[in-house]
């Protein structure tokens, strides 16, 4: 089954405890991204990358790391969590075609909150 | 660079109504368009989408959208809406930017809330 996995589902940690989050997909998509969803905003993308070793910013980097060791995951790094990183995060993977990312799959999300 | 807008954060539809959740967009260059769907306490679901060819495109759940380039608009719509139809809906742009980024934009959501 096609699918993008994240762990964990649920996660609470106080501020500056490093946590990583994890994000892995079998359908062996070139793109990967990491979003934020906060009430009245959307998602917002955080980092994507566009294949092994290529990672780029989104629109709200602050406070966050990637990596892309091998093309399957794309873990989400916060170093020193703070509570204005409370949110819901998901990941998401799609292929890409010349002009862009195609339509994304998205895993089941992380709610983290941050004390 | 790239936007969308959903001007509509809330939209109240009687069951069995018609409805059309806006969307409009700007962008320098060619972009691909998406609707996606999160019903309460789930993940996004792929509702339909844009890459080329006809203007008007189809969904599932009996949505359809119609991509309007000299607007950049890519409005939803379904004519009779159903209970369980209830859920925020995300317009979402992505495209291949001038500096070579490949960015994926989201708008705000709309909430569509069908009453009994």
């Amino acid at each position: 089954e096609a699918q993008v996995t994240q762990n964990p589902r649920y996660l609470i940690t106080v501020t500056g405890k490093k946590l990583t989050v994890t994000c892995s997909q079998n359908m062996n998509h070139e793109y990967m991204s990491w979003y934020r969803q906060d009430p009245g905003l959307g998602l917002r993308q955080i980092y994507y990358s566009m294949n092994v070793e290529v990672t780029d910013k989104g629109d709200v980097p602050e406070g966050y790391k990637v990596s892309r060791k091998e093309k399957r995951n794309f873990p989400l790094i916060l170093e020193s969590p703070s509570p204005n990183q409370t949110s819901l995060y998901f990941c998401a993977s799609s292929a890409v075609l010349a002009g862009g990312p195609r339509e994304q799959y998205f895993g089941p999300g992380t709610r983290l909150t941050v004390t | 660079a790239q936007s969308v807008t959903q001007l509509d954060s809330q939209v109240p539809v009687f069951e069995e109504a018609p409805v059309e959740l806006r969307c409009n967009y700007s962008s320098s260059v060619s972009v691909y368009l998406f609707w996606y769907v999160q019903y309460p306490n789930q993940g996004l679901q792929l509702l339909l989408k844009y890459l080329s060819g006809s203007t008007l495109v189809k969904g599932i759940n009996g949505f359809e959208a119609e991509f309007n380039k000299s607007q950049t608009s890519f409005h939803l719509r379904k004519p009779s809406v159903h209970i369980s139809d209830t859920a925020e809906y995300f317009c979402a742009v992505s495209g291949r930017g001038t500096s070579g980024t490949y960015k994926y934009i989201f708008g705000t959501g709309t909430r569509l809330k069908v009453l009994a």
